[in-house]
């Protein structure tokens, strides 16, 4: 099983939509929680982190359920813009700042 | 302007030869990390660097040589023993610590011809 997993997509979704990426992980342990985005053949980028109460940045919300281990990121109000892969990014228990990046789920947005 | 530099952004190699990758940072962090992507992978970590002169391997050292002499330098080797070098490698850093975000540079795509 990988330590974080996610929905590949791609998503395809119209302007002015909702979406909502999901991502489990497997380290029960795990400290802290990002949504990384990354456009095509660039760096990842922090979107925001993801906080134990839930979090709301704009058109962005995250939200962490840390009985099931899962992480959830909804953004409202889709942006041609949003277009990116967003990548699921989990700090695991440890004694230095790794991270551990799901491979992503692309998001399409069209006119 | 504070931020992560890396150079070239394009690399070509022919097979059998190594390579360094550039990575410079002005954000005074003390920790610094190489990443390697493959197509529809998450980064992998390669190395990391808490501080000058001392580093550790990550999840897949193996053929890569890092060396980290200055708080800003942070420069990876890829050598002719790495099985499968093409792909995009990522520098980044970070304040130590277990909760704090880390920011990337631009990349570097290395293309063994």
């Amino acid at each position: 099983r990988k330590e974080v997993e996610q929905d590949p997509g791609p998503f395809n979704v119209p302007e002015g939509a909702t979406v909502a990426f999901n991502c489990t992980y497997s380290n029960s342990a795990s400290q802290s929680f990002f949504w990384y985005r990354q456009d095509c053949r660039k760096e990842p980028k922090l979107l925001m982190s993801v906080y134990s109460s839930g979090n709301e940045d704009g058109r962005f919300t995250a939200q962490l359920n840390r009985a099931s281990q899962y992480i959830s990121l909804l953004i409202r109000d889709s942006k041609l813009s949003d277009s990116a892969t967003y990548l699921c990014v989990v700090n695991p228990a440890g004694g230095y700042n790794k991270l551990i990046f799901g491979a992503g789920t692309r998001l399409a947005v069209h006119p | 302007d504070g931020g992560i530099t890396q150079s070239p952004k394009y690399l070509f190699r022919k097979e059998g030869q190594n390579v360094t990758l550039s990575c410079e940072q002005n954000l005074n962090h003390d920790a610094m990390y190489w990443y390697r992507q493959d197509p529809g992978q998450g980064l992998r970590l390669i190395y990391y660097s808490q501080i000058v002169n001392d580093f550790q391997k990550g999840d897949i050292a193996e053929g890569y040589s890092v060396s980290r002499e200055k708080k800003e330098s942070f420069p990876l080797t890829v050598t002719s023993a790495q099985k499968n070098p093409t792909a995009f490698y990522l520098c980044a850093s970070s304040i130590v610590g277990s909760t704090d975000t880390q920011y990337f540079g631009p990349g570097t795509r290395l293309t063994v011809l």
